[in-house]
């Protein structure tokens, strides 16, 4: 039972170099959510769809790009990644947005340097 | 916009005592839900308690008990009997009942069970 699965685990970026964080559920989940982690900052929503083909700009959206062309995966991309950009990411989804619960994957460590 | 805000970022109790994590929130909505997430030093999101805004009754789910406090706006999370297993970082989190809204979390506060 996968649930939420994150590829990679963990990256070390130079800066300006770019790269794509994987998102895969196998729940049939409608809704998809990227969070970034930095301590004492709780999660912070990136962006967020509502279904396959849609996406939306969260709380912290700058420097970061987002596709939903399949309903099972959310990418994240960083495509010249900047030393502020470093920190855990976590992938998570939804049947519904309101009220429903959320299951995250185990988070993607990413260092840039 | 929304706000959570976890007041204690730290907290410590002993193996078998009880421990309450703070937690308000700001919303002019009445139809919301509330939720206590866990996260140990695997980093595992695992929810804990789940609170809809029009059920009265606090949510339970075995030591770990809410009190929810709508007209104070205030959603804290007691656990009982603390176990050196419910060392984690302790997220309060808040959506509403209405439109494509996604969670939003407090900074958190870290308990630390100490034997």
């Amino acid at each position: 039972n996968a649930g939420v699965t994150q590829t990679p685990k963990f990256r070390v970026l130079k800066t300006g170099q770019s790269m794509t964080l994987l998102c895969a559920q196998d729940m049939n989940h409608e809704y998809m959510y990227w969070y970034r982690q930095d301590p004492g900052m709780g999660l912070r929503l990136i962006h967020y769809s509502v279904g396959e083909g849609t996406t939306a700009k969260g709380e912290v959206p700058d420097g970061y790009n987002v596709s939903r062309l399949k309903k099972q995966n959310f990418l994240l991309g960083l495509e010249s990644a900047a030393p502020s950009q470093t920190s855990v990411y976590f992938c998570a989804s939804s049947y519904f947005v309101s009220g429903n619960t959320i299951y995250f994957g185990e988070g993607s460590w990413l260092t840039v340097v | 916009a929304q706000t959570v805000t976890q007041s204690q970022p730290e907290m410590s109790v002993q193996e078998a005592e009880t421990v309450t994590l703070s937690c308000t929130y700001d919303t002019s909505e009445n139809n919301y839900y509330l939720f206590w997430y866990k996260q140990p030093p695997s980093r595992q999101m695992i929810l804990v308690i789940r609170q809809e805004a029009y059920k009265q009754q606090n949510a339970t789910e075995n030591r770990f008990s809410v009190n929810f406090q709508k007209a104070a706006k205030s959603f804290s999370l007691k656990i009982s009997d603390s176990q050196l297993g419910d060392t984690a970082m302790y997220f309060c989190a808040f959506t509403k009942n209405s439109g494509n809204t996604p969670l939003v979390f407090g900074k958190g506060t870290r308990l630390s069970v100490i034997a």
